[in-house]
């Protein structure tokens, strides 16, 4: 199994300004995967982390508002920029276990203002 | 578009009743089934996962896969108030994770 460490687990924000989220695995992992899950909803999939390269974005959302950091294979960083109340959300990190699952940080609680 | 549908709920059933959930999923190339309880405020952790037809039991969890229906269930027995929570199902596809948007639980004392 795998332990992530995110942080911070919760932040309240000015919109307008910029938060980054940070995730560190005790294990080195290929792929960190961030999602979004707003009020209600399920787990959207932002994009994928990969260490060396450019993260791959999924659809509706781009790098300017959510540029991801993967400096080496344990660490990796989010961050939502020019926040608006609309990015009010959780957002977690994961890694897969393989085929048996997927291991989440313990999430960031954003609620901008 | 890989799609999972769950029914949204509520779902509210008395305690020692049988909870069951159900999904289903739209890419046939999906290989790997899971179920991920989440508490509120709380970050999803893994129930049951599932990769072959049948049922796959784990004490009071029973997952029911249905590749051919593109379906698969969980059943819930003997229901504690503690297992209401919101239960979401995810596929693995192409190496990637698909979640439906989550059935709410609630057992009733």
């Amino acid at each position: 199994s795998a332990v992530i460490s995110q942080k911070p687990s919760r932040d309240i924000c000015q919109r307008g300004t910029s938060l980054t989220i940070q995730c560190q695995v005790d294990s080195q992992v290929t792929m960190m995967f961030w999602y979004r899950q707003q009020p209600g909803q399920s787990l959207t999939l932002i994009a994928t982390a990969n260490q060396g390269s450019e993260a791959t974005y999924e659809s509706g959302f781009v790098i300017d508002k959510f540029p991801i950091s993967r400096p080496n294979l344990t660490f990796s960083t989010l961050t939502v920029s020019n926040m608006s109340p609309e990015d009010s959300s959780i957002y977690l990190c994961s890694v897969p276990g393989g085929r048996t699952e997927a291991f989440f940080g313990q999430g960031t609680r954003l609620t901008v203002v | 578009q890989k799609e999972v549908e769950q029914n949204s709920g509520p779902l509210s059933v008395p305690e020692g009743a049988i909870a069951s959930l159900n999904c289903t999923y739209s890419d046939r190339g999906s290989q790997s089934f899971f179920w991920y309880r989440q508490y509120s405020g709380k970050s999803p952790e893994l129930i049951m996962f599932i990769y072959s037809n049948g049922d796959k039991e784990d004490g009071r969890f029973t997952a029911q896969l249905n590749k051919a229906s593109q379906y698969v269930s969980l059943l819930i027995r003997d229901s504690q108030p503690s297992d209401s929570a919101t239960y979401l199902c995810a596929v693995l596809s192409s190496n990637q994770f698909y979640f439906g948007t989550g059935t709410s639980l609630t057992v009733i004392p």
